[in-house]
């Protein structure tokens, strides 16, 4: 079975500043993909990046950039030069190759920023 | 592009009665979609996982007679809350695969229905 643990559920930044979001996992299986979504109080789920775990380079787009560490089983997300638009619930998410595709959230972790 | 729709984005009704949500791929086809529930500030919960032209796989603790999906197209899907009561009120999301997209495994998500019962 797969589970994902965001132990943070709630964090604050100023603007403009930078902010890391923690995440760990666990699963047995070698092929898996890690998401991270964000959901801003209009509640539509937004992707905001994603790692195949087969690819050592951590994926980047724009000012949001992960951490993974394989060995680890973690999965952090740094946003960085934050804005008013980030304020919105994250969530970090695992589905395995094959199976049933399926998606395990974890709880999910309430980011605020300040102006 | 990968546009998912969800109907009603919000819908009223009296305990006893069903209501019906459907989820539209707009620009693609889905031979997977899910349904999710999600509770006020928690993290979404799968209810069931819906396969075109078959059943449903159902969650663990999902009652199937009483949330029914139908998945008659590779851009439909429905959830029927039969016989509704209060404790049913909820947010009820959808997510579809792009079956085309192989291995990126991405969901794309529906805006969500929120459903309260009187």
């Amino acid at each position: 079975a797969q589970t994902v643990t965001q132990s943070q559920p709630e964090m604050s930044v100023q603007e403009a500043e930078t902010v890391t979001l923690s995440c760990t996992y666990d699963t047995s299986e070698n092929n898996y993909y890690l998401f991270w979504y964000k959901q801003p109080p209009s509640r539509q789920m937004i992707l905001v990046i994603r790692q195949e775990a087969y690819k050592q380079q951590n994926a980047t787009e724009n000012r949001f950039s992960v951490n993974f560490q394989k060995a680890a089983k973690s999965f952090s997300l740094k946003i960085s030069d934050s804005q008013l638009g980030d304020t919105a619930m994250y969530f970090c998410a695992l589905t395995t190759q094959g199976g049933s595709e399926k998606l395990v959230f974890g709880k999910g972790m309430k980011l605020t920023v300040n102006p | 592009g990968a546009v998912v729709s969800q109907h009603p984005s919000w819908v009223i009704c009296k305990s006893g009665t069903s209501v019906k949500i459907e989820c539209r791929s707009l620009d693609f086809q889905a031979t997977t979609m899910f349904w999710y529930r999600q509770f006020p500030k928690q993290s979404l919960m799968l209810m069931a996982t819906s396969n075109e032209g078959s059943k449903a796989t159902y969650e663990q603790g999902v009652e199937k007679d009483k949330f029914l999906i139908n998945h008659a197209s590779l851009t439909l899907s429905t959830l029927t809350v039969t016989s509704a009561h209060p404790e049913d009120s909820s947010f009820y999301i959808c997510s579809a695969r792009d079956r085309w997209e192989g291995l990126r495994y991405e969901q794309y998500f529906g805006p969500g229905t929120r459903l309260t019962v009187t």
